[in-house]
Formats: structure tokens, sequence, C-alpha cells
């Protein structure tokens, strides 16, 4: 069961918008950034958001996220079918001195 | 180019050892923590362990602790991990990634991935 608690899915419509929660605790959320990584299939996590809401360059501005005490949301804006992918977040955990990450969610693009 | 490149998975029966490599390119490898993310099959991704640049601190998860050992050599560009008296539940694909801060989750860099399955 991970620390943080994300649904197991979502989906969308292409140009629709859609967004993926991710709850945590005060140990992990309470004073840290939330980080989101997408995983498209048969590859390896790529970087998405960082300190809540930065774009590493190269990520398009349809990707947002934002954090607010314990809860943070990713929002996809503009849907494209490459967005299919598997979404995690994650958080630096205090007590566990290292990161935990959420159990992901599947995003469908119908 | 930046890269991370794992290797040295493989079959390996329950109870048996297993060492990953992760080899660094294209950035000052020394300035960097590194660690460890695995993930089994079908399911999500799990810290491994984490190691800061000069080795001074290295933390487990509570699943590997006392069964695996992450080290590096900044010489070499390498970071490595053994994997002793392995399971089954270690079966996933091992992941290497760079630290880009430090005590966050900012993890910038990943390598491709190493398999690993442990079964009789």
């Amino acid at each position: 069961q991970s620390v943080l608690t994300q649904p197991p899915s979502a989906s969308g419509t292409p140009g629709q918008r859609v967004t993926i929660s991710c709850s945590g605790s005060s140990s992990s959320f309470g004073s840290n950034y939330v980080y989101w990584y997408q995983q498209l299939p048969g590859t390896a996590p790529k970087l998405l958001i960082y300190r809540n809401n930065q774009r590493p360059s190269g990520v398009p501005d349809r990707f947002s996220g934002s954090k607010s005490g314990t809860s943070a949301s990713l929002a996809i804006s503009g849907l494209r079918s490459e967005d299919e992918a598997d979404y995690y977040c994650a958080a630096w955990d205090d007590s566990l001195s290292g990161p935990v990450f959420g159990g992901g969610t599947k995003l469908t693009v119908l | 180019e930046v890269q991370l490149v794992e290797s040295g998975g493989g079959l390996v029966k329950p109870g048996g050892s297993l060492r990953l490599s992760c080899a660094a390119s294209g950035f000052t490898f020394s300035r960097y923590a590194m660690i460890w993310v695995r993930q089994a099959p079908g399911k999500g991704l799990e810290w491994v362990s984490s190691i800061s640049s000069n080795s001074a601190y290295i933390y487990y998860a509570a699943s590997v602790k006392g069964r695996f050992t992450n080290s590096r050599d900044n010489a070499k560009n390498s970071m490595y991990l053994q994997m002793n008296s392995l399971r089954a539940d270690d079966t996933a694909v091992y992941y290497c990634a760079r630290d880009g801060v430090g005590a966050t989750a900012l993890f910038d860099i990943w390598g491709q991935g190493t398999m690993v399955t442990v079964s009789s």
C-alpha cells in the first residue's frame, strides 16, 4: 500500500481537461514539495512537474500541478492520445528519510 | 548526452545474490546523489535506496534494509546495488536515477531499467 494515495484510473477524450489527485500525510506533504512523473508504456519514468507546479524544459504547458495542504493535483488540458500513460506523484518523507510514491494513475484517452 | 545505463539484472534463485550497476555519462556524477527505484510487474514505483554524492549518507527502504547494499565509485562514474538473500517479491525492473537536489523527490534523469527475476 502506497503512502501517497492516487486514483487507480482516469480517462478523458481528446481536447478535454483531466485532473489526477494525490493525497498524503503530514510527514510527506507537510512542508515538502510534490513531484509528478509520467511513465509511457514500456519506458522509464520521466519528470513532469517539480516543486508542486514547475515544468522542466520541454514539458508542454498543457501540464500543470498544484498543492494545497496534504493534497496535490496534476491537470492535463487539451488531452492528446500521446498523454496515455501512468502518472505518479512523489514527495520526500521526513519520517523515512526517503521519497515516497503514489500508487500511480493510469490515464486512458478514449 | 546525459545518460544512465543499468546492467546486471537476470534470473536468480530465491536466497541468491545479484549485483546491479548504473553507469553515468554526460554530467559530473560526483556532484549528485543517486537513487535506486524498482517496479514490480504491473505495479507502481517503489524507492529502494539513496546514496549521497560522497557516499556519506546511504538510506534504504525497510523492505530491503539488511539485504541490499548501495555503493558508488565516483572515479568510475558508477553506482552499484548489491542484492543478497533475494526473495520472490524482489522481482522487478530496477531503475537508477539522478537526484537533482537531494532530500526531495526530484529525479531528473532515469536509466532504462534492468529486470531482476527471483524464481526457482
